[in-house]
């Protein structure tokens, strides 16, 4: 079955980056987009872009642009977002999610807090 | 891109059906076909449960049900049961290739 397991909780200091994994399973890694989503305390899902595993190309949503990067490698069939220049207003917990490829996102990860506070 | 609009919470009684509506605009919802819905518990990842506007993955209940109509999307709970109480988020395919998401609904049942 479709596992997508994501790194554990990360707390940080504004203005540091942050590094989240993402590790698929069950399925041919290269197939689909992976998306990546975040939510913060209380508040709704924010939708940050995806990347395309088979060639590594990416979009990402506007808000983001100019500070994340994701990234993967299809050795170890994980994907990845880098967050830079934290402030407090990115701790939320943050889903990768598989494309069913039908413009959808099937398949979550558990999520991944990221917490930024001095 | 701005987030798509929802009503911040929609009640019903047990056995009632609700509506769920979803506004976008002729760059999103209006200009795709790409509408999906989730549906997510307090603590728990999302799961999808309507894609392509009105269809629905494999195990969802025919209890749920999408349409669209111009720059508005919906989603119909049918037979409304306790365990569907949760927020729900509508998301559509935009013009610059990526995806916006709902501001979120809170389903009460009471």
């Amino acid at each position: 079955q479709v596992l997508l397991v994501q790194s554990g909780a990360e707390v940080k200091k504004p203005g540091a980056s942050v590094k989240v994994s993402c590790e698929a399973s069950g399925y041919t890694f290269t197939t689909q987009y992976m998306h990546w989503v975040r939510q913060a305390p209380g508040q709704g899902l924010e939708y940050m872009g995806f990347i395309i595993p088979s060639s590594g190309i990416t979009a990402y949503a506007q808000k983001f642009q100019g500070r994340v990067t994701m990234t993967r490698d299809t050795s170890t069939s994980t994907v990845y977002v880098e967050l830079s220049s934290l402030r407090s207003e990115d701790t939320a917990v943050y889903y990768c999610a598989r494309d069913l490829g039908i413009f959808c996102l099937g398949y979550w990860g558990q999520g991944t807090l990221v917490t930024v506070s001095s | 891109q701005s987030a798509l609009t929802q009503p911040a919470s929609v009640s019903g009684s047990p056995g009632q059906s609700i509506t769920l509506s979803c506004t976008g605009t002729s760059s999103d919802v209006g200009g795709y076909t790409h509408v999906s819905w989730y549906q997510q518990y307090p603590g728990k990842a999302p799961k999808l449960i309507i894609y392509e506007v009105n269809n629905r993955p494999s195990g969802v209940s025919n209890r749920f049900s999408g349409s669209k109509s111009g720059n508005t999307a919906s989603l119909t709970i049918s037979g409304l049961q306790a365990e569907d109480e949760a927020d729900y988020y509508c998301s559509s395919y935009t013009i610059t290739t990526t995806y916006v998401f709902g501001t979120g609904t809170k389903v009460t049942v009471l």
